[in-house]
């Protein structure tokens, strides 16, 4: 079955790079039409799509975010990393990685991670 | 303020039905057929219980239903349980000459 999981800091420092990694089984990335996003959701608020990465390798970013992400795969581990810079206590929220379709259905979710942003 | 525009809150009686409504535009919920609802209880991941705009997933109950006119999209609960109390989202593909989806804000189901 399908099981996505993220890891990554529960704490980070303003102005510091939030590192994360998604480590999924069950599907391979390197299977065409394949793809994992990255969504989160700060406390009490809507879900916010972030980042996508497909099975060829091209990457998606949010508008609104993506001077400050970054998405790659390791194909060979079956783990997506998501990198943001420039942390703010706004980005505070539950990452979650998850698996997503060409068309924008997100079909499994991991459990979430959540990352707090304070000094 | 989310993309596409929901009603903060719902209620219903057990057995009764209710409908949430999600307003886009025709760059998001009008102009693509790939509309998605998600179930997400408190403390959980959100759970995929419509997709394509009407499609239902294995194991999710004929109770939910999804539909859309123009640039509202609806999910509909019939035969309210307790355990339908949740948030639901709705999600629209929004991708034009790139990849994009759009959220919701969210709607509170009551369960009475």
């Amino acid at each position: 079955q399908v099981t996505l999981r993220e890891s990554g800091p529960a704490l980070v420092k303003p102005t510091q790079t939030l590192t994360l990694t998604c480590t999924f089984s069950g599907f391979s990335l390197s299977t065409s039409g394949m793809c994992v996003s990255w969504i989160r959701q700060p406390p009490g608020k809507a879900l916010e799509w972030l980042a996508l990465i497909d099975w060829d390798d091209d990457k998606y970013y949010s508008t609104s975010l993506k001077t400050r992400l970054t998405i790659s795969k390791d194909t060979s581990k079956n783990q997506v990393v998501l990198t943001m810079t420039n942390m703010d206590p706004v980005d505070t929220a539950t990452y979650y990685c998850a698996r997503i379709r060409q068309t924008g259905t997100i079909d499994y979710w991991g459990q979430g991670t959540l990352v707090t942003v304070s000094s | 303020q989310s993309a596409l525009t929901q009603p903060r809150s719902v209620s219903g009686s057990p057995g009764q039905s209710v409908t949430i409504s999600c307003t886009g535009t025709s760059s998001d919920v009008g102009g693509y057929n790939y509309v998605s609802w998600y179930q997400q209880h408190p403390g959980k991941a959100p759970k995929l219980m419509i997709y394509d705009v009407s499609k239902r997933p294995s194991g999710v109950p004929d109770r939910f239903s999804g539909s859309k006119s123009g640039n509202t999209a609806s999910l509909t609960i019939s035969g309210l349980q307790a355990e339908d109390e949740a948030d639901y989202y709705c999600c629209s593909y929004a991708g034009s000459y790139t990849f994009n989806v759009v959220f919701g804000g969210g709607t509170k189901l009551t369960v009475l």
